[in-house]
Parts: structure tokens; C-alpha cells; sequence
């Protein structure tokens, strides 16, 4: 079936230095969601990334949606303490169905 | 949050006991998920429901059932817990937007 891998698992970071996650998928994908799971909490929906190559930004994240529409990246400039938590991508499968990449936690030195 | 609740929060079990988890929806969703999630694992589909009675399988459904008597309701069943069921389960309902998922604060089920 579908498998989206995502690296690298863990990244620390001093508050300020930049983070980049990305996803790879072993199949094209329709679309791809990015999720952020702060620690005690649950996914919540961060943006949807659709059309080959899209570039999206909200803030200091910026995503991109890879030509072949078969990888992607979150990038955070300039991290700050409340950008801590788990980062998951997720392909959409069809069918009504997400498959969730591995997720990358992220921690800061303040 | 999507009016999802989940029930119980947190529950301790042996093994060869049956549990059921609870998801409840205030919206009226059609579609509703569950997923358990472990270290190095993220998030893995366990069911999933399209409709009252409509139920399809997962990756990881082995040892696990459903039911959806209402479209409020998606019930998750482990019909005699393993350790390895051993994990935190969420629910989640799709959105009637973009098509994202909306996630329920989550059961921690340890199996003894």
C-alpha cells in the first residue's frame, strides 16, 4: 500500500535556528495535509497543499508541494518556543482516507 | 474542535479483556476515524466509517471492530486487549471543507 515516510524523526534546534521536515510519498499523491501535534494534545490541521509545486506560507512556516506532487516540506524560520510539538504530513490515500507519515518533533533550547 | 469527544480518557485494562472506546460527534459528520498512535509509528488507521452502518477497514484493523449506529456514534471494540494494544487512540471526523481531518483529545489505553 501507500507509504509516506517522513524524516528526520527528531530535530532540536536552538530558538532561533530554522526547521525543515520533509515527506516523501511511494506513491503520486492528490494532495497533502500538514498537521501539528503539540506535546499532551492532539493533531491539529495546519494547511492543504494541492497543486504541483505550491508554495504556501502562513507566518514563518512556509510548505511546498514537490513538481511530481510525490514529496513535501514545512520549513520554520526562525523557531520560536511555542513552534514545539510533533509535525505529520499526511497523503491523501482516496477513498476518503489519510495516510500519516512518521511525524518530526520538534524541541527548542530557549 | 469540531464537537468531538472521546470517553474514556484514560483506562488500564488486562489482557484478555474486551474494551470499547467511545467517539462522539455533535456535527453531523458522515465520515469519522479511528487511529492509534505510537513512538515511531504517527498515526495509523485502525477503521473508518462513511455512513451509519458503513464501516471499512484500516491498516492496522486486526483485533479491533466498529460499529456506527448513529451518525453521532463510532464505537471502537477490542474484543479481548493485548499488551500490544497498548497505545493512544484518537477519533477524528472529516471536515466538510478541504477535506482535513478533525481530531478528538485522545484515549490512553494501557493493557496489563
Amino acid at each position: 500500500g501507500q507509504q509516506v515516510m517522513q524524516i528526520p524523526q527528531y530535530q532540536h534546534v536552538q530558538e532561533g535556528e530554522d526547521f525543515t521536515t520533509y515527506c516523501n510519498s511511494s506513491t503520486t499523491l492528490s494532495n497533502i495535509q500538514w498537521y501539528k501535534q503539540r506535546p499532551g494534545g492532539h493533531p491539529v490541521f495546519l494547511i492543504q497543499l494541492v497543486k504541483s509545486g505550491e508554495v504556501k506560507k502562513q507566518k514563518r512556516l512556509t510548505f511546498q508541494f514537490g513538481e511530481a506532487k510525490k514529496n513535501s516540506s514545512l520549513h520554520i524560520t526562525a523557531t520560536q518556543t511555542t513552534d514545539v510539538g510533533t509535525y505529520f504530513c499526511a497523503g491523501d490515500q482516496g477513498a476518503q482516507k489519510l495516510v500519516f507519515g512518521q511525524g518530526t518533533r520538534l524541541t527548542i533550547n530557549p | 474542535d469540531a464537537g468531538i469527544t472521546q470517553s474514556p480518557r484514560h483506562k488500564v485494562t488486562e489482557t484478555g479483556t474486551p474494551v470499547t472506546l467511545r467517539c462522539h460527534q455533535t456535527e453531523n459528520h458522515r465520515y469519522m476515524y479511528w487511529y492509534r498512535q505510537d513512538p515511531g509509528h504517527g498515526l495509523r488507521l485502525i477503521h473508518y466509517s462513511y455512513g451509519v452502518k458503513d464501516t471499512d477497514k484500516g491498516e492496522v484493523s486486526d483485533g479491533y471492530s466498529v460499529s456506527r449506529s448513529k451518525t453521532e456514534d463510532f464505537l471502537l471494540t477490542l474484543e479481548s486487549a493485548t499488551s500490544s494494544q497498548t497505545s493512544v487512540y484518537f477519533c477524528a471526523i472529516k471536515g466538510t471543507g478541504t477535506g482535513e481531518q478533525f481530531f478528538g483529545p485522545g484515549t490512553r489505553l494501557t493493557v496489563l
